[in-house]
């Protein structure tokens, strides 16, 4: 069974930079799983963010970027604004149309 | 600009069937593929279903084979969701999700409507 996994929460000081992951269990996530990462607040529904692991959605500010970091997917917020606390969702593609999102971080800004 | 407003939504028995549909406007609907991602009271995402602009191409998540059709009329702009033999743990905010291509065969979640809310339980 395929399981994507991300760290359950975070936390950052304001103004200062965060690195979240996503992993796969049974494989190196690589640009061909097509990393894309969503932003979340409560109550409303996902934002794109990330795309093919660093292409960024229409809008978003250029604080938030996306790549592989050894064997996982990354999202990296430079200079975290308050309003960046959020739940932050990746999704990877499995091959034959299938994607399987990891369990989402809650990013808390101090 | 793009809108996406889903409907159908409610409370059904454990069984029962229930067809979400989700109005689309501000682009050229017949140019996209489509998908719908649910979410669990107090839990993450979860993909549900892909259909391709035409309708030649679905897939589906193992948790709905054979209990879900996904499907589009493109003369009204309404992409559909027909679930059936619904259970507890279908209970979820569904979203509509406009796809955007990326490679081949390859279409990302892109833009996402407000989502409606189906709860089963009897």
């Amino acid at each position: 069974q395929t399981v994507v996994t991300q760290e359950p929460s975070f936390s950052v000081s304001l103004g200062g930079t965060v690195t979240l992951t996503c992993a796969l269990n049974s494989d190196s996530v690589s640009t061909s799983h097509y990393p894309t990462w969503y932003q979340q607040t409560p109550g409303q529904a996902p934002r794109t963010l990330i795309h093919s692991t660093n292409g960024r959605s229409s809008g978003v500010p250029d604080r938030f970027s996306g790549s592989i970091l050894g064997n996982k997917a990354a999202l990296t917020i430079t200079g975290a604004q308050a309003d960046d606390e959020s739940d932050y969702y990746c999704v990877l593609y499995m091959g034959s149309g299938i994607w399987v999102f990891g369990g989402g971080t809650k990013l808390t800004v101090l | 600009q793009v809108q996406l407003v889903e409907s159908g939504g409610g409370v059904v028995q454990p069984g029962g069937s229930l067809r979400l549909s989700c109005a689309a406007s501000g682009f050229t609907f017949n140019d996209y593929g489509m998908h719908w991602v649910r979410q669990a009271p107090g839990k993450g995402l979860e993909w549900v279903a892909f259909i391709r602009y035409d309708g030649g191409d679905k897939d589906y998540a193992d948790s709905v084979k054979g209990r879900f059709t996904i499907s589009r009329d493109n003369s009204k702009n309404t992409l559909y969701l027909q679930m059936n033999s619904l259970r507890p743990e279908d209970t979820a905010m569904y979203y509509c999700v406009k796809a955007k291509k990326i490679a081949a065969k390859i279409y990302y979640m892109d833009v996402w409507g407000k989502g409606a809310t189906v709860t089963v339980s009897s």
